[in-house]
């Protein structure tokens, strides 16, 4: 069961504009958001969390947004660049469960 | 501070065989988890060790087993594999477990099951 849904398989987006990845999730229990960046041939990486007990986390130019009635999460970047491109994966975390969602594949076009 | 470390990083079976995967976590790290990536699937949560004890498994047949030694090392292992096998496998570290904590992944094994 897809607990985690990601329903953008990929995005395009011009360099400088902003990127807006969307997350969806159905298990309430969840209440620890995280994203992570993966680059082909490598593990994902860490990139930005967020607690249940907020709605917006903000580091550097990424900010996740977490809209608890609508069980929904967007990561945003802005400006985007080039080395953004990447899939990007959004994790939901409960006590020992964390799901992951199929990843969005962004491209950052100069 | 090397980071997670998965051997091999490919490897190309015969359906029916059996394989073993390893991953050497962050060191400090005690938490290891297993998890499975296919196209169009996001990662799949295989298992959780944490001071040698599985604390924790995913959706998967039990032809995928694991295990966790003293020294937090792990190895999952696959038997009789099937066609549908073929995926990479990422193994993921973390300080303890229960709690939020991120995970530092591997860089995975590519397996091809032909």
């Amino acid at each position: 069961d897809q607990q985690v849904k990601q329903n953008s398989p990929s995005l395009s987006v011009q360099e400088g504009r902003i990127s807006i990845l969307n997350c969806d999730y159905t298990n309430s229990m969840f209440d620890y958001f995280l994203w992570y960046k993966k680059y082909p041939a490598e593990g994902p990486t860490f990139l930005i969390s967020i607690s249940s007990i907020k709605d917006k986390n903000e580091d550097g130019r990424f900010t996740v947004f977490l809209n608890k009635s609508a069980k929904h999460l967007s990561l945003h970047i802005v400006p985007s660049q080039p080395g953004d491109s990447a899939v990007y994966f959004c994790a939901a975390s409960a006590t020992n469960d964390m799901r992951f969602g199929a990843g969005t594949r962004l491209t950052v076009k100069p | 501070k090397a980071g997670v470390t998965q051997t091999p990083r490919y490897l190309i079976k015969t359906r029916g065989q059996q394989v073993t995967l390893s991953c050497s976590p962050i060191s400090g790290h005690r938490s290891v988890s297993w998890y499975q990536q296919t196209p169009g699937q996001g990662l799949q949560f295989l298992f959780e060790y944490f001071s040698e004890t599985q604390r924790n498994k995913g959706n998967f047949p039990g032809r995928f087993s694991g295990r966790q030694f003293s020294n937090s090392r792990s190895e999952m292992n696959v038997s009789t594999l099937e066609l549908g096998d073929s995926a990479l496998y990422l193994c993921a570290s973390s300080r303890t477990t229960g709690v939020h904590s991120p995970l530092h992944f591997g860089n995975g094994t590519r397996l091809t099951v032909t």
